[in-house]
């Protein structure tokens, strides 16, 4: 049973607009989380993470907010641009049974467009 | 060249054939994982090292057998490969996945088993 959820295979986004991709988690053991950015052909590349101790991390155009007691995360890019557009994953990792395991969703597929 | 690299990129093969793919970092790494991207289903992880000569199971390990002698290399290998087992296996490396260290991938090796 898949406990990294992005339940929107795909999202669409007039360039200069918000993009926000979102993620679930079922498992209470999580408790560090990350965002790949993947182009087709390439390997997946890191692309934000936050712990749970935080609320919110930024990193320039991208911020990630975790809501812990709904056990969801999103992915802001603001303003978007035209090379934002690839497969965003979410990933979790974190105690017992997780320590050491990065647990991967099905992906996102970000179309931004002019 | 520093970094992660994935042997070979593409590899068709018979059903029932044995078959390894490679992988070698050159960070020194402790950890190693494997996954496959399946459309539908994301990245799954097949098997993961924690450091040398140690391993452990993923959410889909059976088919596939893995070792670790050395901290650089970490090969997957199908002992008799099915149709199933066609797909894109990525091999990454951290040195933790937590405290802000995310994993490195490569770029991937395509299998068509046949």
């Amino acid at each position: 049973d898949q406990q990294v959820k992005q339940n929107s295979p795909s999202l669409s986004v007039q360039e200069g607009r918000i993009s926000i991709l979102n993620c679930d988690y079922t498992n209470s053991m999580f408790d560090y989380f990350l965002w790949y950015k993947k182009y087709p052909a390439e390997g997946p590349t890191f692309l934000i993470s936050i712990s749970s101790i935080k609320d919110k991390n930024e990193d320039g155009r991208f911020t990630v907010f975790l809501n812990k007691s709904a056990k969801h995360l999103s992915l802001h890019i603001v303003p978007s641009q035209p090379g934002d557009s690839a497969v965003y994953f979410c990933a979790a990792t974190g105690r017992g049974s997780t320590l050491g395991r990065l647990y991967f969703g099905r992906g996102t597929q970000l179309t931004v467009w002019p | 060249d520093a970094g992660i690299t994935q042997s070979p990129r593409y590899k068709i093969t018979e059903t029932g054939r044995q078959v390894t793919l490679m992988c070698h970092q050159t960070w020194s790494h402790s950890y190693m994982f494997w996954y496959r991207q399946d459309l539908g289903h994301g990245l799954r992880l097949i098997y993961y090292s924690a450091a040398a000569d140690i391993t452990d199971k993923g959410e889909v390990p059976d088919g596939y057998v893995v070792s670790r002698s050395k901290t650089e290399n970490f090969p997957l290998t199908l002992e008799s490969a099915t149709r199933s087992q066609t797909s894109v296996y990525f091999c990454a490396s951290s040195e933790s996945v937590r405290t802000g260290t995310e994993a490195f991938f490569g770029q991937g090796t395509r299998l068509t088993v046949v």
